[in-house]
């Protein structure tokens, strides 16, 4: 059973050009979520996804922005960088039951530097 | 999903048992508390999780006080390997479909030669 996987490890982009970033779930796992990390903090939710439909978002702007592919893989979309945007994503991945509350699962997270 | 607090940081000398509380006073009955580390940038790792009883896993023990507005995470032997920011949250049993876990700020622990 493979883990979580996410590509790139690391990325550097300039200021207003756009990024993908990519998570691979694990097996047996079809709801995928992201969180973005600031030096020093807590990860804070992104958005999830579950059946390649987002289901639940936290305060971020319409410039994020995801999908979610049928083998339940996933991106992470962002446009325009800021300067702000630097930080750790992580993709969470975690089996869905019904709506009960299921343990999530991390990748080793993808460090963005915008310049 | 209910507020937790932890201390920001504590010391633990290798191979004795780390004991690492949480509050979380306005826990509801419907909400775990639920354990994660993070080792120096990697991802999150998942430990352990509870709702009221006691558990014990290869990893942690976890115990929850009776009316569940604390918890404390056991490491029995401690080495250097656990030295990390443990965040101790609380998630709603029932999440309808939508599962963000909301992480605080945790406690670093560092574990000492």
């Amino acid at each position: 059973e493979t883990g979580v996987t996410q590509s790139p490890t690391h990325l550097i982009k300039t200021r207003g050009q756009q990024v993908t970033l990519r998570c691979s779930s694990q097996s047996g796992h079809n709801t995928v979520s992201w969180y973005q990390q600031a030096l020093g903090q807590g990860p804070q939710f992104i958005f999830q996804y579950y059946r390649e439909e987002e289901n639940g978002r936290g305060n971020f702007p319409p410039r994020f922005s995801g999908l979610q592919f049928p083998n339940y893989s996933s991106e992470l979309n962002v446009n325009a960088l800021e300067l702000d945007d630097s930080a750790l994503y992580l993709c969470a991945s975690s089996p869905q039951a019904g709506g009960r509350t299921d343990t999530q699962y991390f990748g080793p997270g993808t460090r963005l530097t915008v310049l | 999903d209910a507020k937790t607090t932890q201390p920001p940081s504590m010391d633990c000398a290798e191979g004795r048992a780390a004991n690492l509380p949480c509050n979380h006073s306005t826990i509801s009955g419907n909400e775990y508390v639920y354990w994660y580390r993070q080792i120096h940038s990697q991802g999150p790792q998942y430990i352990i999780h509870g709702l009221k009883n006691n558990e014990t896993n290869e990893m942690a023990s976890l115990i929850i006080t009776e009316d569940r507005k604390s918890s404390t995470l056991i490491l029995p032997h401690a080495t250097l390997r656990d030295t990390a920011v443990y965040y101790c949250i609380v998630r709603n049993l029932l999440s309808g479909g939508y599962q963000k876990v909301t992480f605080g700020t945790g406690t670093k622990l560092q574990v000492i030669p």
